[in-house]
């Protein structure tokens, strides 16, 4: 099946500072990545959606100037949380849309953040 | 807005069982239908896709989809402790182009 990486898998920063997590496809290229958030127990919830060469699509509530993401290649997409809080402590996954025919959606493994 | 319902669940059935995972979904345009398991603590994993009535089986699940009633399916045969896991339903919405999840069944597979 198709894989799809995410790097880092975890990581704790302090405070006001910011996160840069990549999102790759290995063995396929991704038209479309998507970016979630899941809190403890809870359902995943969709950030943000990625295309190749253009601006992000991000759902309501989700603010833009605080989650950038880029999606330079067919490869690799990253979303950075700037000025990070505790608040953005969470567990975020990326998903990879294969530009075949399918709408077959893989995920990364996710990376689980921590800001103290 | 477009759903798709799942029981919260736990669902609970003995080894070696079959677990049957009801969904239903709002959007009678949709034509892609997923299930994708995911661990506690672990990111979702696709398990069954699905575009068609009928039924679809590989290896121990089977999928069953009904356009006409908006209802889709996943059957697990003889169920292990290791399926134990949340499964989430998922919808392509074809006009937002983009998955809605239902909010996931949890599965409990006793010894």
């Amino acid at each position: 099946g198709a894989v799809v990486s995410q790097h880092p898998s975890r990581v704790i920063c302090k405070s006001g500072t910011s996160v840069k997590i990549e999102c790759r496809s290995l063995d396929f290229q991704a038209t479309t990545m998507f970016w979630y958030r899941q809190f403890p127990k809870q359902s995943l919830m969709l950030m943000a959606t990625s295309n190749e060469g253009s601006k992000a699509t991000y759902e309501q509530g989700v603010e833009k100037d605080k989650f950038l993401i880029n999606h330079a290649s067919l490869t690799l997409s990253t979303l950075t949380v700037t000025s990070a809080h505790p608040e953005d402590s969470s567990f975020y996954i990326c998903s990879a849309r294969s530009s075949g025919n399918t709408d077959e959606q893989y995920f990364g493994p996710g990376t689980r953040l921590t800001v103290t | 807005q477009k759903e798709v319902e799942q029981n919260s669940g736990p669902l609970s059935v003995p080894e070696g069982a079959i677990a049957s995972l009801n969904c239903t979904y709002s959007d009678r345009g949709s034509q892609s239908f997923f299930w994708y398991r995911q661990y506690s603590g672990k990111s979702p994993e696709l398990i069954m896709s699905i575009y068609s009535n009928g039924d679809k089986e590989d290896g121990r699940f089977t999928a069953q989809l009904n356009k006409a009633s908006q209802y889709v399916s996943l059957l697990i045969r003889d169920s292990q402790p290791s399926d134990s896991a949340t499964y989430l339903c998922a919808v392509w919405a074809s006009d937002t182009d983009k998955l809605i999840f239902g909010t996931g069944t949890r599965l409990q597979v006793f010894p």
